[in-house]
């Protein structure tokens, strides 16, 4: 069993549309990171999201960080294909190792 | 250079071959990790080291060797793998344990 659930695990949308992919766990984060790994590539760090229900936005996307610290969301506005990826979440509930969801992988069709 | 860089970015061994993983991080971090990425699973941490020294081996198995020779450089030392070893292995540091944590672009291992 996995301590983070990410879902969708593959999402596919034409160029201009929304998208919101959620990251879940019945555990609590101190924080949570948000990745974005393209092919070949290490993941990249977006964002860390700290206090609950914490909004931050960058550009086009928007992070939500849970009340109770156990769940997070990523909404994406007019996507473009440089958003292709795959978007993983990341959180260290208790300790220094940061525990990986599986990733949704999110297609930009233009 | 800037952030972090791993060599090489690809490598094919046999299962006899001895070789090694280099990952080096210009961030002036003092943590720095391997993970193994396979298809279609979780990252997997292996091995953390804080100031050189090692506070993580995630049970992995003695064909995994790491080294880590200061703050600023990490080895992974390999030898007899299997095919199911066949991966992207990511190195990250971070300025100190628990921090955000930024990652090299991988090497992609192939065992035949």
């Amino acid at each position: 069993t996995q301590l983070l659930e990410q879902s969708p695990q593959f999402l596919s949308i034409q160029e201009g549309e929304n998208l919101t992919v959620y990251c879940n766990s019945s555990s609590v984060f101190s924080s949570l990171q948000w990745y974005r790994q393209e092919p070949g590539e290490g993941p990249v760090l977006l964002v860390t999201v700290v206090t609950g229900g914490e909004v931050k936005k960058l550009k086009r996307l928007t992070f939500q960080f849970g009340d109770a610290r156990k769940d997070s969301s990523l909404h994406i506005t007019a996507a473009q294909p440089g958003d292709t990826g795959l978007y993983l979440c990341a959180g260290d509930p208790n300790d220094y190792k940061l525990s990986f969801g599986a990733g949704t992988t999110v297609t930009v069709r233009a | 250079e800037t952030g972090v860089t791993q060599t090489p970015r690809h490598l094919v061994m046999g299962m006899t071959n001895k070789k090694s993983l280099k990952c080096e991080q210009h961030l002036g971090h003092n943590a720095m990790y391997w993970y193994k990425q396979s298809a279609k699973k979780p990252l997997e941490l292996m091995f953390v080291y804080s100031l050189e020294e090692r506070v993580e081996n995630n049970s992995v198995p003695s064909r995994f060797s790491p080294e880590c020779p200061n703050s600023s450089h990490l080895f992974l030392h390999l030898h007899t793998l299997q095919p199911e070893d066949s991966a992207l292995y990511l190195c990250a540091s971070s300025q100190d344990l628990g921090n955000e944590q930024f990652f090299g672009p991988g090497t992609r291992l192939t065992v035949l």
